[in-house]
């Protein structure tokens, strides 16, 4: 059984441009939560996708957008980048997540914007 | 609005010491509370889920507790080890809801 997966692990990106970050769910999974961690900040929830579609959303603007795919991996993608969307981007899986299923959480994808 | 709070923000102790950190939530509506370790630029890895309905959890060198009606956790850590220096995080979720909400952790550092 594999865990929950993240690529790439490190990103420098430049204000205003666009950014596509991935997550594969541990096997059996049909949930991906997706968080931002600003440095020395607990995570804070961006959204979440239950098989395939959007099921919540934290306090993000609109350009933060997400995708699961069939097989319920996901991506989060964030357009017109700023530098306060430098941080730590984490993933997590669980089984059934919407009904309380415990989270697993991937390594992360640290986004630094210049 | 559900609000995490951690306390003390950074813990620093001797090798072999036995230790508490706090985390109160002002929602005491919560489906179960979570304590995460995370080390300096990775991922969360999970120490201790505690389900509403319980009252401690234990693993090991690791006692959670959960007082829901006073909206507190403590996270127990018994004869500490250097290895155990890390950022501890806790986490609620509430009733029907689908998202963690997050303290801001605890860094803890164990002096050899």
């Amino acid at each position: 059984e594999t865990g929950v997966t993240q690529s790439p692990t490190h990103l420098i990106k430049t204000r205003g441009q666009q950014v596509t970050l991935r997550c594969s769910s541990q096997s059996g999974h049909n949930t991906v939560s997706w968080y931002q961690q600003a440095l020395g900040q607990g995570p804070q929830f961006i959204f979440q996708y239950y098989r395939e579609e959007e099921n919540g959303r934290g306090n993000f603007p609109p350009r933060f957008s997400g995708l699961q795919f069939p097989n319920y991996s996901s991506e989060l993608n964030v357009n017109a980048l700023e530098l306060d969307d430098s941080a730590l981007y984490l993933c997590a899986s669980s089984l059934n997540g919407r009904f309380g299923g415990e989270q697993y959480f991937g390594p992360g994808t640290r986004l630094t914007v210049t | 609005k559900q609000e995490v709070t951690q306390i003390p923000a950074a813990l620093s102790v001797p090798e072999g010491e036995n230790l508490v950190l706090n985390c109160s939530f002002t929602d005491s509506a919560i489906y179960n509370l979570q304590w995460f370790r995370q080390d300096p630029g990775k991922g969360l890895t999970s120490l201790l889920l505690i389900q509403s309905s319980q009252r401690e959890q234990t693993s090991g060198r690791l006692n959670a507790s959960l007082d829901k009606s006073s909206g507190r956790s403590t996270l127990y850590i018994a004869a500490s080890q250097p290895g155990d220096s890390a950022t501890y995080l806790c986490a609620v979720r509430r009733m029907g809801g689908n998202k963690l909400v997050f303290g801001a952790g605890t860094i803890l550092r164990v002096k050899s």
